[in-house]
């Protein structure tokens, strides 16, 4: 079993629709939960964290973490076909910013 | 505004070279990383530095090497190319404490070896 587990997609989306991306985990150590986005021909950037467990707020996106079942979800509303990426859950057991643990990527299309 | 650099977007090497490839970071970062990316298998991390002359094996260490002599400068060297080292790699760099949940990435070296 993987450490970190993302369903690899291609999800495909007409716009305005919401978006439900998903990771599950093993190491129940994880603390620190994020989200990068990843144009195509570009490295990934940091979209959203959260420490533990709970909610986050930020615009059109809502990342949630659910350490009980070990189950992370980022949703975003209203999508738009701008945010047409790759999306990677990260964790970390720790503040360092070193132990990094990265799932696969749901790449994700919203179709004008 | 931050940034990471890498040397080369684009790189094409012949089995048996020894490739190097560099990156540079800006923002006084105590962390470098070095990952791979391939379909399928996401991030994989292949060394880490936590501060000039140090170096720390990832998941996926065999067949590349690292140095760090200046603190702003990463290289990853594969001593002798081969095929199965097509892929794209990404440099990364991370100061932990007071933000650790971001590791800012370099736009990526896409590297075919023939």
């Amino acid at each position: 079993q993987k450490e970190v587990e993302q369903d690899p997609g291609p999800l495909s989306v007409p716009e305005g629709a919401i978006v439900s991306l998903n990771c599950t985990y093993s190491n129940s150590a994880f603390q620190y939960f994020m989200w990068y986005r990843q144009y195509s021909r570009k490295g990934p950037e940091l979209l959203m964290y959260t420490y533990s467990s709970g909610n986050k707020e930020d615009g059109r996106f809502t990342a949630q973490v659910d350490k009980s079942s070990k189950y992370i979800s980022l949703f975003i509303r209203d999508s738009q076909p701008s945010d047409s990426a790759t999306y990677l859950c990260a964790m970390s057991p720790d503040n360092y910013g070193q132990n990094f643990v990265f799932g696969p990527g749901t790449r994700l299309s919203v179709l004008p | 505004d931050v940034k990471v650099t890498q040397s080369s977007r684009y790189l094409v090497k012949r089995t048996g070279e020894k490739v190097f490839l560099e990156c540079v970071q800006d923002m006084d970062h105590e962390n470098m990383f070095w990952y791979r990316q391939d379909p399928g298998l996401g991030l994989r991390l292949i060394y880490f530095s936590y501060d000039v002359k140090m170096k720390e094996k990832g998941d996926i260490p065999e067949g590349y090497s690292v140095s760090r002599e200046k603190k702003e400068r990463f290289s990853l060297i594969l001593e002798s190319a081969s095929t199965n080292q097509t892929s794209m790699y990404l440099c990364a760099s991370s100061t932990g404490t007071p933000n650790p949940y971001e590791q800012y990435f370099g736009p990526g070296t896409r590297l075919t070896v023939t």
